[in-house]
């Protein structure tokens, strides 16, 4: 089966520390993203890759990093630097049209 | 003046009703809208997307864009149970930047 997974579903992390998200594709899409989602907002870009090796900043980008090393993987790092990283965090990756884009299903980050 | 405006609910329908769901848009750019339904604690799925104003059906879910008013609309026929999700509004400007997504609105069909 084709699709998107993100994993862990569920992440607990202590202040000061960086924790890295997984997000892997097996649909052959070239471009991947990051979005945040806080309780009652709607989603929030944080970093997009349309190639590989190649990724830009979203609205959100700070406090948070990416690599593109791989066509199918697309990791995100919430490093201690960013100040509230407490959210649902999505992956989402599209075949060139940036209005069809597929979900994963998600992983919620909590800091203690 | 936000961008995109749509209203979090929650909207409670009993089985069987006609849902219409709703957002406004201020950019004029425009030019792709979407809606994506998300269950609690799932990723969001893309349910329709249309290109121009007008009507797009698709079995009970149709989608309407007046863009002269700067309006779509997402109705839902029969509604069913395994209807009630949030419902997110998405807009493309077709040629740059990102998606721009609604808050969502929160629906729930009553047995």
């Amino acid at each position: 089966d084709g699709g998107i997974t993100q994993s862990p579903k569920y992440l607990f992390r202590k202040e000061g520390q960086n924790v890295t998200l997984s997000c892997e594709q097996n649909l052959n899409h070239d471009a991947m993203y990051w979005y945040r989602q806080d309780p009652g907002q709607g989603l929030r870009l944080i970093y997009y890759s349309q190639i590989v090796n190649d990724f830009q900043k979203g609205d959100i980008a700070e406090g948070y990093s990416v690599s593109r090393e791989k066509k199918e993987s697309f990791p995100l790092t919430v490093t201690s630097a960013q100040k509230n990283p407490t959210a649902f965090y999505l992956c989402a990756s599209s075949m060139g049209t940036i209005h069809e884009q597929f979900f994963g299903p998600g992983t919620r980050l909590t800091v203690l | 003046q936000k961008e995109v405006e749509q209203d979090p609910g929650p909207l409670s329908v009993p089985e069987g009703a006609i849902v219409s769901l709703n957002c406004t848009y201020s950019n004029s750019a425009f030019q792709y809208f979407m809606w994506y339904r998300q269950y609690s604690r799932k990723g969001p799925e893309l349910l329709m997307y249309t290109y121009s104003s007008g009507n797009k059906e698709d079995g009970r879910f149709t989608a309407q864009v007046d863009k002269s008013s700067k309006y779509i609309s997402l109705f839902i026929r029969d509604s069913q149970p395994s209807d009630s999700a949030t419902y997110l509004c998405a807009f493309w400007g077709g040629s740059q930047g990102n998606l721009i997504f609604g808050k969502g609105t929160k629906l729930s069909v009553k047995p």
